[in-house]
C-alpha cells in the first residue's frame, strides 16, 4: 500500500459526459501527478501539482483539468468525453515539487466510456 | 521528438533464469532514468533511478546499467521468482532548466511472464 488513494475505482459514463477523479496524496507529500494508461500508449504524464499551483504540463488535453486543494487532495476532471478516453487514470505523490523524485502511485481508477 | 523505446514487448522465461530488458531513449535535455515495476491493475513501484553519472545500481536482484553516451539502458533480473511477472517500464526525465519545468517520458513497457 502507497499510501495514496484514489476514488472511485470505476467508473462507466457516457460519451459527451463530464466526471471527476479524485487523489489523496500520501500524509507530508505535496505533489501529486496525474497519469492516463491506455492499453496502446502506455503511461502518459498529465499534470502536476505542488502545493497548490500547477507546476509542470505534459500532453494534457484541454478537456482535462486538475486542481489541488488547500488539504493537498488532487482531482482530475475529464469533460466531453470521448471513446478514446477510456483508460486507467494514475495518481502519484511526492515529497517535494521535484518532478523526477520518486513518486509513489494510487491504486488507479479504471474510466469507461461508452 | 523525445521517445523511449522498451524491448522486448513481452517475454517469458522459467522461474529461476536471468532476464535482461532493454531501454533506449532520445530524451534532451537528460536528467535521469528510473525503471518501474507494475503488477496487474495496480500502479507502479520505482525500483531505481540513475542520473546522468551513475552506471550501474542496484536493488536487491534487480540491476540497471546506464550508457549515457548511447543513450541506453538496461534491466537485469537474477534468479526471476513467480512475483517477477509484472510490466517493467522506463521512465526519462528532462531536466529543468531557465524555467522550464522539464518532463517524464514513459516507454511501454516489457511485460514479463515467470512460469514454473
Amino acid at each position: 500500500d502507497s499510501g495514496v488513494t484514489q476514488t472511485p475505482k470505476h467508473l462507466i459514463t457516457a460519451t459527451g459526459q463530464r466526471v471527476t477523479l479524485r487523489c489523496s496524496p500520501r500524509s507530508g507529500d505535496l505533489s501529486v501527478y496525474w497519469y492516463q494508461q491506455s492499453l496502446d500508449q502506455g503511461l502518459q504524464f498529465l499534470i502536476q501539482y505542488y502545493n497548490g499551483e500547477e507546476r509542470a504540463k505534459g500532453n494534457i488535453l484541454e478537456r482535462f483539468s486538475a486542481q489541488q486543494f488547500p488539504d493537498l487532495h488532487s482531482e482530475l476532471n475529464l469533460s466531453s468525453l470521448e471513446l478514446g478516453d477510456s483508460a486507467l487514470y494514475f495518481c502519484a505523490s511526492s515529497a517535494t515539487g521535484v518532478l523526477y523524485n520518486e513518486q509513489f502511485f494510487g491504486p488507479g481508477t479504471r474510466l469507461t466510456v461508452l | 521528438k523525445n521517445q523511449v523505446e522498451q524491448s522486448p514487448q513481452s517475454l517469458i522465461i522459467l522461474e529461476g533464469k536471468n532476464c535482461t530488458l532493454q531501454c533506449n531513449y532520445t530524451v534532451s535535455p537528460f536528467s535521469n532514468l528510473r525503471w518501474y515495476k507494475q503488477d496487474t491493475g495496480r500502479g507502479p513501484v520505482s525500483l531505481t533511478i540513475m542520473t546522468f553519472s551513475e552506471n550501474t545500481k542496484s536493488n536487491g536482484r534487480y540491476t540497471a546499467t546506464l550508457d549515457a553516451d548511447t543513450k541506453q539502458s538496461s534491466l537485469h533480473i537474477t534468479a526471476s521468482q513467480l512475483s517477477d511477472s509484472a510490466s517493467y517500464i522506463c521512465v526519462v526525465s528532462t531536466a529543468d532548466y531557465g524555467g522550464s519545468q522539464g518532463n517524464l517520458i514513459f516507454g511501454k513497457g516489457t511485460k514479463l511472464s515467470v512460469k514454473p
